[in-house]
């Protein structure tokens, strides 16, 4: 069963600007972690964050994590449209696999 | 070598066919995974192996069999599928299992039954 609950479903901005996605669970998480989809491919891991962390930054990615509300998000700053494509976020329990979220559907308009 | 090879990237088979899906890694992962992804879908856990010993089977279907031959090798042999086992087959491997580390993801097999 999925845990983590994207939001938006789908995200449609214009290149150079900036995208936000959100993560929502529900049971207490050793880390938490996003990876990128393209059409058809294999997921890529992006980042991982653990649960003792709040904020995390690769590039132009900024993940944070707020264990008491339970969510995360994802900024990924400067667009460009080749960040055009599926997110998802996973949790990890640390005695279970990983567990995706519904994903996010970002496109990014040249 | 930091990828996961899967072959064959598409696949065509009947319903009374038998083919296999084929899955190759050489970053020492010691836990291997199958997963299964419809259109507009997350992924959904198949199967997992752990030190080459299967340790999850998420009550998929017996037409699927998975194999791990080696540390470094995943197959998933198919028999008799139904159309509606049409989609994405993922393959990935961490470090270790239960999710405390990164997955490599395969570029997947694009699986179609008619």
């Amino acid at each position: 069963s999925q845990q983590g609950e994207e939001d938006p479903q789908a995200l449609s901005i214009q290149e150079g600007e900036n995208a936000t996605m959100n993560c929502s669970y529900k049971t207490s998480i050793n880390n938490l972690q996003w990876y990128r989809q393209n059409s058809g491919r294999g997921l890529v891991h992006l980042i991982l964050i653990r649960s003792n962390e709040r904020e995390k930054h690769s590039g132009r990615l900024r993940v944070t994590l707020d264990t008491s509300k339970k969510s995360s998000s994802l900024l990924i700053t400067a667009s460009r449209a080749a960040d055009t494509a599926s997110y998802f976020c996973a949790t990890g329990t640390g005695n279970t696999p990983l567990v995706f979220g519904k994903g996010t559907r970002l496109s990014v308009i040249a | 070598d930091t990828e996961v090879t899967q072959t064959p990237k598409h696949l065509v088979m009947g319903m009374t066919n038998k083919k296999s899906l084929k899955c190759e890694q050489h970053m020492g992962h010691r836990a291997m995974y199958w997963y299964k992804q419809k259109a507009k879908k997350p992924p959904e856990l198949m199967f997992v192996y752990s030190y080459e010993k299967l340790s999850i089977n998420e009550s998929v279907p017996s037409r699927f069999s998975p194999e791990c031959p080696n540390s470094s090798l995943l197959n998933l042999h198919l028999h008799a599928l139904q159309p509606e086992d049409s989609a994405l087959y993922l393959c990935a491997s961490s470090h270790q299992g239960q999710g405390n580390y990164g997955y490599t993801f395969g570029s997947g097999t694009r699986l179609t039954v008619v």
